[in-house]
């Protein structure tokens, strides 16, 4: 079993649809992250987060630490956010435990 | 602007070659990464240091070898002794605290062995 799994694996939206994306972790964590990495291959960090919610713009992240969950939903999905999100955790060690990555398409 | 300069950005390579990719950051961070990136898999750990003159193996360390001589330079050289050195590499660096630490990374090194 992976340390860190998300579903769904690929999503394909229409644009204007709102979109969940869920991560899973099993290790205790310092902090989780939610990483954006377009077709060209360059990763940027989306969000960083301990407890709680945060927003930015159309962006809304979860995480709830007891259960080991946190969620990133796009609202007002539009064709630019086609990515692959990655969520990441930082372990208690300090590095970084990816997940598989969500293949998002937001088709027009 | 602060950011993560990996260069080059593609790299062709005969097999029984080293390469070094390079990895400069002015962000001022202890802690700096790479990883590699197969086509549809995560990112795998190959080497870290959270500070300078040390580095710790990754999951994946065999056939490459870094050096951390500077705090702002993490270079890694992929070795002939590298079964499948095609991939995508990344560097990211972070801040070494806990609770503090957002993950940065340069746009990634294409290396592909002919």
């Amino acid at each position: 079993k992976n340390e860190v799994e998300q579903s769904p694996q690929n999503l394909t939206a229409q644009e204007g649809e709102f979109i969940t994306i869920n991560c899973s972790y099993s290790v205790g964590i310092s902090a989780l992250h939610w990483l954006q990495q377009h077709p060209g291959g360059g990763i940027v960090s989306l969000f960083m987060l301990s407890s709680g919610k945060k927003k930015h713009g159309r962006l809304i992240a979860t995480i709830n630490i007891q259960e080991k969950h946190s969620s990133l939903h796009i609202t007002a999905s539009h064709p630019r956010d086609s990515a692959v999100y990655i969520c990441a955790v930082r372990n208690y060690g300090q590095n970084f435990v990816f997940g598989p990555g969500t293949r998002l398409s937001v088709l027009p | 602007d602060g950011g993560i300069t990996q260069s080059p950005k593609y790299l062709f390579r005969k097999e029984g070659q080293n390469v070094t990719l390079s990895c400069e950051q002015n962000l001022n961070h202890d802690a700096m990464y790479w990883y590699r990136q197969d086509p549809g898999q995560g990112l795998r750990l190959i080497y870290y240091s959270q500070i300078v003159n040390d580095f710790q193996k990754g999951d994946i360390a065999e056939g490459y070898s870094v050096s951390r001589e500077k705090k702002e330079s993490f270079p890694l050289t992929v070795t002939s002794a590298q079964k499948n050195p095609t991939a995508f590499y990344l560097c990211a660096s972070s801040e070494r605290g806990q609770n503090t630490g957002e993950l940065f990374f340069g746009e990634g090194s294409r290396l592909t062995v002919l």
